[in-house]
């Protein structure tokens, strides 16, 4: 089955970008996700890219596909201390009933 | 719009005990997804329920189990706790067909097994 890898931490200072990297194992999967958890809370859909698509970007988020090496990026501009949360990457396919496949989550930290 | 709204917000069981939790999804979603959130871990899938029935389900026990009703709600019931249930679960809504991509997370419930 499908398998999502990131890395686990990421430190950054304000006003630099902070990329945040992905990989998924499973070449069917469809539609790509990004997430933010703060601490206590839910998830919260930042973004997400089709597999027919290189490049999204909304405002200071800028989502990078390459679907050859099945590799997903997140790059946050302008990284604000209010982005320190943990970012999941998610996978999924095209049927119906097919659940979103998450990674472990990065930890983001961004000091001022 | 209304967001995914879940109860309780936290809640302590004795092993062994049976529990529910309940979801409501966004205002037009009728499909409701739930996964069970350990610590330091991602999200995993349990179930998705659609027009009341299940239409997916992960690698979980059969004392998990759901129910959707016509409302689009939808609860999670989990029997005989064990320790290992301890976790946040969190309940997504979507809705069926072109859109059904895009799944919205509620609060999340977060249960203590002891």
């Amino acid at each position: 089955g499908e398998d999502v890898e990131q890395s686990l931490f990421l430190s950054v200072r304000e006003g630099d970008s902070s990329v945040i990297n992905c990989t998924y194992t499973d070449s069917s999967s469809t539609y790509l996700y990004w997430y933010k958890q703060e601490p206590g809370a839910g998830l919260q859909l930042l973004t997400y890219i089709f597999s027919n698509m290189d490049m999204k970007q909304d405002q200071r988020l800028t989502v990078l596909l390459n679907k050859k090496d099945k590799h997903l990026s997140l790059r946050i501009a302008d990284t604000q201390t209010g982005d320190s949360a943990i970012y999941f990457c998610a996978a999924k396919g095209n049927q119906a009933g097919t659940a979103l496949i998450f990674g472990k989550g990065t930890t983001l930290s961004v000091s001022s | 719009e209304t967001g995914v709204t879940q109860s309780p917000t936290h809640l302590i069981k004795t092993r062994g005990q049976q529990v529910t939790l309940r979801c409501s999804s966004q205002s037009g979603h009728n499909t409701v997804s739930w996964y069970q959130q350990a610590l330091g871990q991602g999200p995993q899938f349990i179930f998705q329920y659609y027009r009341e029935e299940e239409n997916g389900r992960g690698n979980f026990p059969p004392r998990f189990s759901g129910l959707q009703f016509p409302n689009y709600s939808s609860e999670l019931n989990v029997n005989a706790l064990e320790l290992d249930d301890s976790a946040l679960y969190l309940c997504a809504s979507s809705r069926s067909g072109t859109s059904s991509y895009e799944q919205y997370f509620g609060p999340g419930t977060r249960l203590t097994v002891t």
